[in-house]
């Protein structure tokens, strides 16, 4: 089955630039979607095919997808930032979802 | 549109438990619904998924014990789960897609699962 692997925390200060990586098996042939989940919260989609911005997410978060690594980038981070945020692919040769174990972004 | 998930609760191992979501704003029959779960302090984990057309797929950890299903005519999406485990214990979340292999940009918020004797 597909194996998607996440940092399982990254730290940044305020004011900075945050690169959260998903690596997988030659994902960049993939459609990669990233979700922020805040406790207590269910998942938001803030990226998805790689780079779109969904309606309302702030122009600071960005994704990319190239050869074995997809990343989502959020600049100058906020406090408000902090939150688990996971990566989302199709696995098409099983017809499953699958996601990466989570990386928590801590700001400083 | 809200998705609005119930069911969850206490259940012995080996028990069985039916979650639902029941949905406005959209009907669950022209879309692709998924659960989703996610145990205590761990990463989300993809359950399940009834297509438009009415396939479903399963993950390999809950297969020949889960089922998903909907009604049309009440406009919900059920997950019945058999033989449950304590490993099953978990928030579900119900999800939309609008796309075949699409994104989720639609998720309830979650009712919760035990499994404990």
């Amino acid at each position: 089955s597909y194996v998607l692997t996440q940092p399982p925390s990254v730290s940044v200060a305020p004011g900075e630039t945050a690169r959260i990586t998903c690596g997988g098996n030659n994902i960049g042939s993939k459609s990669v979607h990233w979700y922020q989940q805040k406790p207590g919260q269910a998942p938001v989609l803030v990226i998805s095919y790689d780079s779109d911005r969904p309606s309302g997410i702030p122009e600071r978060f960005s994704g990319s997808n190239s050869g074995n690594t997809a990343t989502l980038t959020i600049s100058r981070v906020e406090a408000g930032d902090e939150a688990d945020y996971s990566c989302q692919v199709w696995d098409s040769s099983s017809d499953h979802w699958v996601f990466g174990g989570g990386t928590k972004l801590t700001v400083l | 549109v809200q998705l609005v998930e119930s069911g969850g609760g206490l259940i012995q191992p080996g028990g069985s438990l039916r979650l639902s979501c029941a949905a406005s704003g959209f009907s669950v029959s022209s879309s692709y619904m998924n659960w989703v779960r996610q145990a205590p302090g761990e990463g989300l984990e993809w359950v399940s998924v009834i297509y438009s057309g009415g396939s479903t797929y399963y993950a390999d950890s809950v297969k020949g014990r889960f089922t998903i299903s909907r009604d049309n005519s009440k406009n919900t999406l059920y997950l019945q789960m058999n033989s449950l485990k304590a490993e099953d214990t978990a928030m579900f979340y119900c999800a939309r897609s609008v796309v075949v292999a699409g994104p989720f940009p639609f998720w309830g918020q979650g009712t919760l699962v035990t499994v404990s004797s």
